[in-house]
C-alpha cells in the first residue's frame, strides 16, 4: 500500500538556519504531494502542494520539489524563524482507487527553532 | 471562500458520557469529509468519511460513531465515552475530485476524566 516516511524529530535549529525536513514516499502512479503544518492547539493548515515531477511548491519562505526518480518531497526554508515552531506533516494522494480522496499521512516532524 | 467550522474547542466529559461534536463546511457544495483523531504528540488517525449524505465509512473499529444529516455537516458521536477517547479531534473535507488536498478545522481538545 501506500506510505509516507518523515525523519523523526524533534528537529532544533537557531533562528536563520537552514531547514530541511524528508519526506519519501510509497505509491503506484503519480500522486499528489502536500505539506502541512500545524502550529501548537491548531488544526493543519495546507502549507504546499506539488501534483505532478519536477512540480516545486512554494509558499511563506518554503519549498518543496516533487522528485519522481528519487520518490522524495524534501521542505526546504532558507531562514527559519521561531514562528515556524510547529509540526510539519507530509501526505500525498494516490492517482488510483481514491473515490474518496484519501490522504496517506507521515508521522510528523516537530520543530523547534529557538532565538 | 471555502470554511470550515468545528466545536466546541475544549470539551471535559466523565467517562461513560455521550458525545456529540459538529462540523460544518460553508463555501462548498458535495464536498467529502473526514474526522480525524490525533493522540498527543502523535499522527493523524482517519476515524471517518464521507462521500455523500448518509454515507459513512469507518476506518477503525470504535467506541465512535459519525452521521451526516446534511450535505455539509458532519457530526461525530458516541454514547459512552472511554478514558482513551480522549484526544484532539479533527475535521476536515475536500472536493470530490481525487488528488485534491484536504483543509482541516481547528479541532476540538476532548480530555475524558
Amino acid at each position: 500500500g501506500d506510505s509516507v516516511t518523515q525523519m523523526e524529530g524533534p528537529v532544533t535549529l537557531s533562528e536563520e538556519a537552514f531547514l530541511t525536513i524528508n519526506c519519501t514516499y510509497t505509491a503506484t502512479g503519480y500522486p499528489s504531494l502536500f505539506w502541512y503544518v500545524q502550529y501548537p492547539g491548531e488544526g493543519l493548515q495546507l502549507l504546499l502542494k506539488a501534483t505532478k515531477a519536477d512540480d516545486k511548491g512554494s509558499n511563506k519562505g518554503f519549498e518543496a520539489t516533487y522528485r519522481k526518480e528519487t520518490t522524495s518531497f524534501h521542505l526546504e526554508k532558507g531562514s527559519v524563524q521561531v514562528s515556524d515552531s510547529a509540526v510539519y506533516f507530509c501526505a500525498l494522494s494516490p492517482t488510483a482507487n481514491n473515490a474518496g480522496n484519501m490522504l496517506t499521512f507521515g508521522g510528523g516532524t516537530r520543530l523547534m527553532v529557538k532565538p | 471562500s471555502q470554511t470550515i467550522h468545528q466545536w466546541p474547542a475544549t470539551l471535559v466529559q466523565p467517562v461513560g458520557s455521550p458525545l456529540s461534536l459538529e462540523c460544518t463546511v460553508e463555501g462548498t457544495s458535495n464536498p467529502n469529509l473526514y474526522w480525524y483523531r490525533q493522540a498527543a504528540g502523535r499522527g493523524l488517525q482517519l476515524l471517518f468519511y464521507s462521500v455523500g449524505i448518509g454515507q459513512i465509512s469507518s476506518e477503525v473499529p470504535q467506541n465512535l460513531s459519525a452521521s451526516r444529516p446534511q450535505d455539509r455537516q458532519f457530526i461525530l458521536s458516541s454514547k459512552k465515552l472511554l478514558l482513551s477517547d480522549s484526544g484532539f479531534y479533527l475535521c476536515a473535507w475536500s472536493v470530490r475530485k481525487g488528488r485534491e488536498p484536504q483543509h482541516f478545522g481547528d479541532g476540538t481538545r476532548l480530555s475524558i476524566l
